[in-house]
């Protein structure tokens, strides 16, 4: 597709468990950005990846999240041991290079992350 | 460290009325600043941006922002509300020559019939 595409849109889950959530930007964006939202709040910043490497991954809450994009295209988001409290939209964007600040960001439609 | 303001988290406003949505930035150097917004269940898509060229600055869907150096804001305006305007904004700001976007809480747009 054109855009960013993000997978799965929607995912329950229950405390403890181990979630995947993928992220497929659009094709010659070198630049990928993991956002979060929780409900009432604007997105925050998580990880950026400017090709295969993580450049700044500062926005991770804590160790039990970490993201990949091993072939500088697709990313994964994963999160370990769920909490209640990871529950959240995830952003996904991307732009043609992250070192060009006034580009501009293109994001997916999220996915929808509820942690029972 | 740079941060953005959104004043007011619910707006509403009658169609075809003057749509305001305020945001002040705070930073050290002259930023880079964006809004975005947020249908429902869409992703989020860039309305404008200023980058230190014109101040007035025109989006698409007929909004336009202002920057004001003296007053660090960057409102969001629109002479005539359409329903279709219901949404949330987003205001944005960035350093130049550095990636991180810092949002700001957002403001849902209400638009009565």
């Amino acid at each position: 597709g054109a855009g960013v595409s993000q997978t799965p849109s929607n995912k329950v889950t229950e405390k403890g468990k181990y979630v995947e959530l993928r992220c497929d930007p659009i094709s010659g964006h070198t630049a990928l950005y993991w956002y979060r939202q929780s409900l009432g709040q604007g997105p925050e910043f998580l990880i950026y990846f400017q090709g295969t490497g993580a450049a700044d991954d500062s926005g991770l809450p804590n160790d039990r999240f970490f993201a990949v994009r091993p072939e500088g295209s697709v990313s994964t988001l994963k999160i370990q041991r769920t909490e209640r409290g990871d529950s959240a939209v995830y952003l996904c964007a991307s732009s043609l290079s992250g070192t060009s600040s006034t580009g501009e960001l293109f994001f997916g439609e999220g996915s929808r992350l509820t942690v029972l | 460290a740079q941060s953005v303001t959104q004043l007011g988290s619910h707006v509403s406003v009658s169609e075809g009325a003057l749509v305001l949505l305020r945001c002040n930035y705070s930073s050290s150097v002259p930023p880079y600043l964006f809004w975005y917004v947020q249908y429902p269940n869409k992703g989020l898509q860039l309305l404008l941006k200023y980058t230190s060229a014109a101040t007035l600055v025109k989006g698409i869907n007929g909004f336009e922002a202002e920057f004001k150096k003296s007053e660090t804001s960057f409102h969001l305006t629109k002479p005539s509300a359409h329903m279709s305007d219901a949404a949330e904004y987003f205001c944005a700001v960035i350093l130049g020559g550095t990636y991180k976007y810092i949002f700001g809480t957002g403001t849902r747009l209400k638009v009565l019939a």
